[in-house]
């Protein structure tokens, strides 16, 4: 139990597009999603919560007109980066929770390269 | 907000020996502290967590350890094996009601030389 999918497991853009990526939960329903960033050799750092039907909550320094996070049903939760410049190149992990689990269940992660 | 810092940063071993990797957390309030094994270019594996109600867990070859006074954690690995060559992650959360964000440490490289 607890798997969680993401979709595309890589991309390659053009810098200015903007990419989506998805994140869903196959087996729950996740109440809580994350989105996290990791550069290479490097840990994963948060950008962002979201709650089912609710705004995300960004942390510090993550511009949220930049990325932006929908969780529109428990299941998916999408992470769409705009106007991608070769500097967002990362790899974007997301994972997903529910009420009363502290544990969280992570996607296979988002390779996205920007040329 | 709550801080993770991770040591060392890599760690080699010789095959059959324990590996300890150890963490502290700056903030009293996390009572969550879940260690995660990353192989390169995968998503994060959930191997143990602990609770702040527990001070030891163990599981087959992996234990963890926390001392809340101190605000230290480890995670020991005996007898370990080749397939124990990945990153480690310990991380810290404050959720226990409802799931809450999770703060990673820096990471440890640990290789297993045979």
């Amino acid at each position: 139990g607890a798997v969680v999918s993401q979709h595309p497991s890589r991309v390659i853009c053009k810098s200015g597009t903007s990419v989506k990526i998805e994140c869903r939960s196959l087996d729950f329903q996740a109440t809580t999603m994350f989105w996290y960033r990791q550069f290479p050799k490097q840990s994963l750092m948060l950008m962002a919560t979201s709650n089912e039907g609710s705004k995300a909550t960004y942390e510090q320094g993550v511009e949220k007109d930049k990325f932006l996070i929908n969780h529109a049903s428990l299941t998916l939760s999408t992470l769409t980066v705009t106007s991608a410049h070769p500097e967002d190149s990362s790899f974007y992990i997301c994972s997903a929770s529910w009420l009363a689990q502290e544990t969280q269940y992570f996607g296979p992660g988002t390779r996205l390269l920007v040329l | 907000g709550e801080n993770v810092e991770q040591h060392p940063s890599t760690l080699s071993v010789q095959e059959g020996d324990s590996a300890v990797i150890k963490c502290t957390y700056s903030d009293s309030a996390s009572n969550y502290f879940p260690w995660y094994k990353q192989e390169l270019g995968k998503r994060p594996q959930l191997i143990i967590d602990i609770r702040s109600n527990v001070g030891e867990k163990k599981d087959q070859r992996i234990a963890v350890t926390l001392n809340k006074t101190a605000k230290h954690f480890s995670l020991h690995i005996t007898e370990t094996q080749p397939e124990d060559s990945a990153v480690y992650f310990c991380a810290a959360s404050k959720g226990y009601s409802s799931a809450s964000k999770i703060i990673f440490g820096s990471g440890t490289r640990l290789s297993i030389r045979p």
